[in-house]
């Protein structure tokens, strides 16, 4: 099941500058779309969502944007904090379902001091 | 904040016997799930339950699963006879509405089965 990909697996980025994780879906029946962030042996903790009616949203320091004719979204944090290194997992639900969550591989995001 | 709790943290269990997870979801939540991540592998879902009834369920999902909220705050997984292959973090999650609303997870049961 590849509906929701993650191409990235890990992504090093300088403490103070722009972290980018990238994410790709097939499902055109998808209408939600959510990031989560999950440190070991936790689970994955909420970030940031965006409803595919919107191209943009925005919390703090993370910015979600989506690309629907690509069938692309993003996630953008900034300034990147030491804090934020953790696993960030993309996920996607579909309308008219029972809000189950697809989710991609994750992305490992390590913040350098 | 109000969070998901699970129970146990780990749970060690021989092959065929049966394993109870728990989970105690957010108070003012309606919807509940559970999923769970091989290691190695992504976070899959395994089954959704609204006003006591499974709402929809994964293939992984057989008639060895089951789930139930005996008392209006717990939300149970049960295998009945595990195989080697049910070795996973189990994840419960909850959400107050079943779309355009985020789910928020426990911390997670790591099964492990000898």
């Amino acid at each position: 099941d590849q509906q929701v990909k993650q191409n990235s697996p890990s992504l090093s980025v300088q403490e103070g500058r722009i972290s980018i994780l990238n994410c790709d879906y097939t499902n055109s029946m998808f209408d939600y779309f959510l990031w989560y962030k999950k440190y070991p042996a936790e689970g994955p903790t909420f970030l940031i969502s965006i409803s595919s009616i919107k191209d943009k949203n925005e919390d703090g320091r993370f910015t979600v944007f989506l690309n629907k004719s690509a069938k692309h979204l993003s996630l953008h944090i900034v300034p990147s904090q030491p804090g934020d290194s953790a696993v960030y997992f993309c996920a996607a639900s579909a309308a008219g379902n029972t809000g189950k969550l697809i989710f991609g591989q994750g992305t490992t995001l390590q913040v350098k001091p | 904040e109000p969070e998901v709790t699970q129970t146990p943290s780990h749970q060690v269990t021989q092959m065929g016997q049966e394993v109870i997870l728990r989970c105690v979801p957010i108070s003012n939540h309606l919807y509940f799930y559970w999923y769970r991540q091989i290691l190695g592998q992504k976070v899959e879902f395994l089954v959704s339950f609204y006003n006591n009834e499974i709402s929809e369920k994964s293939e992984i999902f057989d008639d060895q699963f089951s789930v139930e909220r005996p008392d209006g705050s717990n939300f149970t997984l049960k295998i009945r006879s595990t195989k080697l292959e049910d070795s996973a973090m189990y994840f419960c999650a909850s959400g107050k509405e079943y779309s355009n609303q985020p789910q928020h997870f426990g911390d997670g049961t790591r099964l492990s089965i000898l």
